[in-house]
């Protein structure tokens, strides 16, 4: 089985621009949630959808934003970008259901300069 | 509010000895643990897990420990060999929801 990927690897932007990261679940999984990595911080919930629903959210504020196709696959949205938001973005996926265990993809890493 | 404590942020040991690292969850109702390695400049893997209805969890090397008394678990790593070198996180799964509070990660060193 293929595991999560998320495109794309590496992105460069400057302060007030957007960006778009895609993630793509393991096949079968119907949830995806996201996660912000910053150095000393760990890993920060972003959100989780299932089956094109957002579930649960985390403390960031509204320029963080998501959804989910009917394939599963799920993208994150970052509009007006600031200097704080340079970060590994992590998604992750699992059945949602019973069977917790999530597996994450390679991570998107954030530039914004 | 939610929060993992997660304790030390960094451990050295000699090749062969014993780590163990703790972690303190703050909402008792949490019932599911899992721990991840994160090598340097790769995703976050599964290594072992715990629900709260168990004591203890083994696999090889590895094993977790929970307290829901004391609401903290632990991951302990016998005969520590160099690739055992990562940095590990905890989390928590918090109650009703899919929404999972990491700690912050310690960074294990095993010297040879």
């Amino acid at each position: 089985k293929a595991g999560v990927t998320q495109t794309p690897r590496y992105l460069i932007k400057t302060r007030g621009q957007q960006v778009t990261l895609s993630c793509s679940p393991i096949s079968g999984h119907r949830s995806v949630s996201w996660y912000q990595q910053t150095p000393g911080q760990g890993l920060q919930f972003l959100f989780e959808y299932f089956s094109e629903t957002q579930r649960n959210k985390g403390n960031f504020p509204g320029r963080f934003s998501g959804r989910q196709f009917s394939n599963s696959r799920s993208e994150m949205n970052v509009s007006t970008l600031e200097l704080g938001d340079s970060a590994l973005y992590l998604c992750a996926s699992s059945f949602g259901t019973v069977k917790e265990t999530q597996y994450f993809g390679p991570g998107t890493r954030l530039l914004v300069l | 509010g939610e929060n993992v404590e997660q304790h030390p942020s960094t451990l050295s040991v000699q090749e062969g000895d014993s780590a163990v690292i703790k972690c303190t969850y703050s909402d008792s109702a949490s019932n599911y643990f899992p721990w991840y390695k994160q090598e340097l400049g790769k995703r976050p893997q599964l290594i072992i897990d715990i629900r709260s209805n168990v004591g203890e969890k083994k696999d090889q090397r590895i094993a977790v420990t929970l307290n829901k008394t004391a609401k903290h678990f632990s991951l302990h790593i016998t005969e520590t060999q160099p690739e055992d070198s990562a940095v590990y996180f905890c989390a928590a799964k918090y109650p009703g929801t899919y929404k999972y509070i990491f700690g912050t990660g310690t960074r294990l060193k095993v010297l040879a």
